[in-house]
């Protein structure tokens, strides 16, 4: 059965530093990856998706994510964080239909002043 | 304005009470999601439908139902025999040509 792993429950950067959420997927087949955002009480926001192709993904809000099948990771990356940024992320897989999306536990994250 | 509209925002249950979850859609999606959120376990699929009159169960059914009566709508009911059923509840959508789903606001349920 698919799963994700988030090694990481919270992480604190500065504002302007660099961001990158770890994400680890276990998929028997070539995996559909999502990263989406949730804001405190709010739904989730799809920041970007992987299904084949190019294994660099560019998606809103300046993110990015590389896909690396060796390592069944498919991290997210910012390269400057801004305040608004701080929420919740969350890596997903699915499969072709996506009737079976297995989401990680989140990663928190804060920005600091 | 296309979307998921997810009410009410904040729902409380009194003890052996059934409530029920709305969820409606405008945006003409096939297929649709209902996920509990428990602080630091991600979302767990309840149950999922791809057409009307049609469902399936996920990971954690047992203490819910659902019904598809309408491709717009698909409301969660949490029943009594639901003992814990303190959560974030959100539904999701999703067109049948495209593999992303989206999501609403979501519903937070609290026990009196």
């Amino acid at each position: 059965a698919q799963s994700v792993t988030q090694p990481d429950i919270h992480i604190t950067v500065s504002e302007g530093a660099s961001l990158e959420l770890r994400c680890n997927y276990s998929y028997g087949a070539t995996p559909y990856l999502f990263w989406y955002v949730q804001s405190p009480g709010q739904g989730l926001q799809l920041l970007l998706k992987y299904f084949s192709g190019d294994t660099l993904v560019q998606g809103i809000k300046g993110f990015e994510a590389e896909f690396k099948r060796s390592q069944s990771s498919f991290n997210l990356r910012k390269p400057s964080v801004h305040w608004s940024d701080a929420a919740e992320y969350f890596c997903a897989v699915g499969d072709y239909n996506n009737n079976d999306m297995r989401f990680g536990a989140g990663t928190r994250l804060t920005v600091k002043p | 304005d296309g979307g998921i509209t997810q009410s009410p925002k904040y729902l409380f249950r009194k003890e052996g009470q059934n409530v029920t979850l709305s969820c409606e859609q405008n945006l003409n999606h096939d297929a649709m999601y209902w996920y509990r959120q428990d602080p630091g376990q991600g979302l767990r699929l309840i149950y999922y439908s791809q057409i009307v009159n049609d469902f399936q169960k996920g990971d954690i059914a047992e203490g819910y139902s659902v019904s598809r009566e309408k491709k717009e709508s698909f409301p969660l009911t949490v029943t009594s025999a639901q003992k814990n059923p303190t959560a974030f509840y959100l539904c999701a959508s999703r067109v049948s040509a495209k593999n992303i789903q989206y999501f609403g606001a979501g519903t937070r349920l609290s026990v009196l």
